[in-house]
């Protein structure tokens, strides 16, 4: 199995909801990432987690707040959110031992739109 | 965190080969040279890798030049399963996880 699952494949919230985002790998990577990606850019790191403990923000907002419950799932909460926060938001898994030196897998990602 | 430079887009013809630039001219010695591609409405996916010799597999191949200073992808038979925006990226090594950054990439069309 390599493949990384997210769900939803589509969401649309409001300004109010609190909401979450699900990744799933079973291919036992110790390093977990969430990316956003608005239209026709590239994707943007947003948080990296190495042995289920946080290693990299990239001063993301509050109003997102990942979670990694066990080594093979990801969570991303979302809560107050703004429309500018539509985007595709993408997860991806590597192996973990040496991050320079592997290829990270990527899930198809979760449609975010906020109303 | 070292960059890259690449063509904004470029067009090819189908079962042709074709090659996609990548200057990086800051790269530093440990940092590998990675390859991206991400079809319309999916994740991005990995292409192909390299550090400092040549490298082949199933997707493309990776000519690194000797100073390392730029590479090129190098699609063999292009398909028009290849039209995507390819990624050229540096993992920088000293970064605590050898953080993935992407760049604008290449928008690349595949013409029948």
């Amino acid at each position: 199995d390599t493949e990384v699952t997210q769900t939803p494949k589509h969401l649309v919230m409001g300004m109010t909801n609190k909401k979450s985002l699900k990744c799933e790998q079973h291919m036992g990577h110790r390093a977990m990432y969430w990316y956003k990606q608005k239209a026709k850019k590239p994707p943007e790191l947003m948080f990296v987690y190495s042995y289920e403990k946080l290693s990299i923000n990239e001063s993301v907002p509050s109003r997102f707040s990942p979670e990694c419950p066990n080594s093979s799932l990801l969570n991303l909460h979302l809560h107050a959110l703004q429309p500018e926060d539509s985007a595709l938001y993408l997860c991806a898994s590597s192996p973990g031992q040496n991050p320079t030196n592997e290829k990270l897998f990527f899930g198809s990602g979760t449609q975010l739109s906020v109303l | 965190d070292a960059k890259t430079t690449q063509p904004n887009s470029m067009e090819s013809n189908e079962e042709e080969p074709v090659h996609l630039p990548c200057n990086h001219s800051t790269i530093s010695g440990t940092d590998y040279i990675h390859w991206y591609r991400q079809l319309p409405s999916q994740g991005p996916e990995y292409v192909i890798h390299g550090l400092t010799s040549n490298v082949n597999n199933r997707m493309a191949s990776l000519a690194i030049a000797e100073d390392r200073k730029s590479s090129t992808l190098i699609l063999h038979r292009a398909t028009l399963r290849d039209a995507a925006v390819y990624y050229c990226i540096l993992r920088d090594s000293g970064g605590s996880q050898g953080n993935l950054i992407f760049g604008k990439g290449t928008k690349l069309s595949v013409k029948p």
